[in-house]
């Protein structure tokens, strides 16, 4: 079925730096996308969530974009600590035909 | 808090055994779903529940069974384990299929 990629499988970042994850999603009729990060030997947890009629949401130090016309969700994280160490992947849901997908992750490096 | 427990954190069975992988929620979610988890592959489903008793096959339910006998609980049957169902397994769960999904810390299981 179609799945959702990323443009990059590892990223390092230094300590401070701000980071910047993306995500190309294939089904332009998808409604709703999180981002979940998934820190080694635990389960994803929810970080931030975005549904198709915003372009942006923040949370606390972090930031999702959704580009709907080019089909692009980026996660940004500021000022970047070692515990944002983990892997970082998004789902795209979509309401119609009840279908949800999960990109293969990103893994993300800080750099003390 | 929502939170979903999985039986094992760490398991190793032999070929051709059953074996049983539990989850338990305790937000009165109607969804649960199971996952396996590879490198390079990121989450596959191999089946979800929407309610008590009811249970539909995912991307790759091959090989595996699933029980929904309470609400709260959904169990993962492996009929007859091999070596390529050697994996990370995890179980979600969620108010609605369409919300973000609550996940398990996950169990590691390994097939010698």
């Amino acid at each position: 079925g179609e799945s959702v990629g990323l443009h990059l499988p590892t990223l390092s970042v230094q300590e401070g730096d701000n980071s910047i994850i993306n995500c190309a999603y294939s089904n332009s009729a998808s409604d709703y996308f999180i981002w979940y990060k998934q820190e080694s030997g635990k389960g994803p947890q929810f970080i931030i969530d975005i549904r198709s009629n915003m372009d942006k949401r923040q949370g606390q130090r972090v930031t999702v974009l959704l580009n709907k016309t080019v089909k692009h969700l980026s996660l940004q994280i500021a000022a970047t600590q070692p515990g944002d160490s983990a892997v970082y992947f998004c789902a795209e849901i979509s309401y119609t035909g009840n279908q949800f997908y999960f990109g293969t992750g990103t893994s993300l490096t800080v750099i003390p | 808090d929502v939170k979903v427990t999985q039986s094992s954190r760490y398991l190793v069975k032999r070929t051709g055994e059953k074996v049983f992988l539990e989850c338990v929620q305790d937000m009165d979610h109607e969804n649960m779903f199971w996952y396996r988890q590879d490198p390079g592959l990121g989450l596959r489903l191999i089946y979800f529940s929407y309610d008590v008793k009811m249970k539909e096959k995912g991307d790759i339910p091959e090989g595996y069974s699933v029980s929904r006998e309470k609400k709260e609980r959904f169990s993962l049957i492996l009929e007859s384990a091999s070596t390529n169902q050697t994996s990370m397994y995890l179980c979600a769960s969620s108010l609605d299929w369409s919300y973000e999904q609550y996940f398990g810390p996950g169990t590691r299981l390994t097939v010698t």
